[in-house]
């Protein structure tokens, strides 16, 4: 079946430009993530959001960071004012809605975006 | 709040040996513990993952995970490794009791495997 989509697979972007990132989940899962894969850096936590409650931001770099879910499905990982250390893979990822009393699902990956700001 | 641990950046194992992957954490609770691998140019792949009970816990390819409560460890092993096991390997914890799904991972690490 189809798995987690991502769109565009690289972007190359000018310095102070924003760009725009989207995920779209398997169909069905409530919980999507994102999350920003750096050279040595392993996978940083950026967002998630589950179902219809307010999304975790905790992980977000700066206020320039922000992400959308639109109808519980697709989201958008907008960067505003990119610089050179916003280049990265960005990792899109998608979990199944949890039986009652678990959460113990895991995560479903895009291939991602990878991000090069010059 | 929780965090990860891998404390090797990189482990080297000849083929037909067994290789252990390190991976420790810390959660306020008990945690869901996994572990996921990436191979060149491919997404980030489920291997396996810790619920309950038995502390020993085998995946996808052969992989198998050992739970320590008592040293907040979840190991991740293979018998006997192949160089097609070569690739980055994560560790990720969630808290069990939180409700919510976020999932925290490790730096990673690269395993290669020799010929």
């Amino acid at each position: 079946g189809a798995g987690v989509s991502q769109s565009p697979s690289n972007k190359v972007t000018e310095k102070g430009k924003d760009v725009e990132l989207r995920c779209d989940p398997i169909s069905g899962h409530t919980a999507l993530y994102w999350y920003r894969q750096s050279l040595g850096q392993g996978l940083e936590f950026l967002i998630y959001f589950q179902g219809n409650s307010a999304p975790d931001k905790s992980g977000l770099p700066s206020d320039r960071f922000s992400a959308e879910r639109t109808g519980g499905s697709v989201s958008t990982l907008t960067i505003q004012r990119t610089q050179q250390e916003d280049s990265a893979v960005y990792l899109c990822a998608s979990s199944f809605p949890p039986r009652t009393g678990t959460n113990n699902s895991p995560l479903h990956f895009g291939n991602g975006t990878r991000l090069t700001v010059t | 709040a929780q965090s990860v641990a891998q404390p090797e950046d990189q482990v080297n194992v000849a083929e037909g040996n067994p290789l252990t992957v390190k991976c420790t954490y810390s959660v306020s609770g008990n945690p869901y513990l996994f572990w996921y691998v990436q191979y060149p140019n491919r997404g980030l792949q489920f291997l396996l993952k810790y619920i309950t009970g038995d502390n020993l816990v085998k995946g996808s390819y052969g992989f198998e995970a050992e739970f320590n409560k008592s040293q907040t460890s979840f190991h991740l092993k293979k018998p006997s490794a192949l160089v097609s096991d070569s690739a980055l390997y994560f560790c990720a914890v969630r808290d069990r009791y939180t409700g919510g799904f976020k999932t925290i991972f490790g730096a990673g690490t690269r395993l290669f495997v020799k010929a």
